[in-house]
Formats: C-alpha cells, structure tokens, sequence
C-alpha cells in the first residue's frame, strides 16, 4: 500500500546511545516531516523538509539530526540519547506546505533508560 | 500558549449518540485539519478544510474562519469511533505553512 513507513516500530536505548529512525514515502510528495508526541501535550514539530536536500529546524530539534537522502527517505538520528527523548516519533509527508494533506506514518516508540 | 485549543479533553458516548468535538485556534490559518489517532496506532487525516463543511460518510466537519472555530461531528457513533481526534491548524503566516496541533480529544463509544 501507498503511503509512509517508518522503522523501527520500537527501540530502546541507554542514555548515550546513537539510533537513526528512517522513513520513505512512496506517494512522490515534497515536504516530509517528523514530529514527537509525548503525553498531554500536542505533535510538536522536531524538523521538517520542504524538498530533496533542504532541511530545517521545527519547534524541538536539539538532541536530533536530519537527512533528506532523497525525495522518497527522510532520517531522523539521535547522537546522543537522552531520557527526555522517550517519546512517539511519528514521520509524516505532504506534496506541499502544511496546508495541503499530511500523510502520517505509524509511529516509532522510543524508550531511552 | 496554546495556539489551539480543544474541547472536551475526554468524551465518553453511548452508542448511537451525536458527538460534537470542537477546536478554536488564535492564528492565521491556511487550513485546518481534523486527524484520528486509534489506540496503538497511527494517525489518519480525516479532513483538511479552509471554509464551510466537509462530509464523509457519518463525518462532519465545520469550520468559521471569522471565529475561529471548527467541529467535528460524527452522528450515530459507534464503537469503532473511539479514538483520539486530534484538530491542527496551518498558519498562514509561516512561510511554509507551519502546523499547530491541540492536545486531543479522547473519545469512548460504548455499546
């Protein structure tokens, strides 16, 4: 099926940790996104990419990096990992801004001990 | 400051109910989404709308741009509604149309 997928689906890791959390899409979209969602609190926005190879930073982005590897793969790595980077990670897409249709992926569950 | 604001936070129906969710926001906005979120599961856009009304199937969403509001409807609920609704909005001022999301509306749809 058409959209996005992102791995893993789960990961734990030990504060000092190094991880990457991939996602493609296969729907030929522009803007890729990932986001964090912890509880109580809404999506909030960790980087986003508006086209192949330009990234730019969200709302939340330290403690993580980004690559746009292409049009279809978005990376998102912690180099360093952190307990308060226990969290939902979600990647999600779109052909163009955020006022165009968002496709989400399944999400990634994040346990830094 | 929450640039979006939902009500209620948790929602408890009993089967057959209307249910209303409503979202106001303080920006600018592009457009505003409606998305669902299934316990363990990922999140799935139900509608994006920048004016009116929008249906799908026992779906509705409205929006007031002067007031800045929106609702999400859903008539004759059903079990297999509960989930969390999630309201985002676009803001038009941001050059890429940056989304702010509300914290999420619990809903519970018991037989």
């Amino acid at each position: 099926n058409a959209g996005v997928t992102q791995t893993p689906k789960f990961q734990v890791l030990k504060t000092g940790q190094s991880m990457t959390l991939q996602c493609a899409q296969d729907m030929n979209h522009n803007s890729m996104y990932w986001y964090r969602q912890d509880p109580g609190m809404g999506l909030r926005l960790i980087y986003y990419s508006a086209s192949e190879g330009t990234t730019d930073k969200g709302e939340v982005p330290n403690g993580y990096n980004v690559s746009r590897l292409n049009k279809r793969e978005f990376s998102l790595r912690l180099e360093s990992a952190a307990p308060s980077q226990t969290s939902v990670y979600f990647c999600a897409s779109s052909w163009g801004s955020g006022a165009n249709v968002l496709t989400f992926g399944a999400g990634s569950r994040l346990t830094v001990l | 400051k929450n640039e979006v604001e939902q009500s209620p936070q948790n929602l408890t129906a009993q089967e057959g109910e209307f249910i209303t969710i409503n979202c106001s926001y303080s920006v600018g906005i592009s457009a505003l989404h409606w998305l669902q979120q299934h316990p363990g599961g990922g999140i799935v856009s139900l509608f994006m709308l920048s004016s009116g009304k929008k249906k799908h199937g026992r779906l509705i969403a409205t929006i007031n741009i002067q007031e800045k509001h929106s609702s999400l409807h859903i008539t004759a609920s059903h079990p297999r509604d509960s989930a969390v609704y999630i309201c985002a909005v676009s803001d038009r001022g941001s050059t890429l149309g940056r989304l702010y999301f509300g914290r999420g509306t619990q809903l519970t749809v018991w037989p």
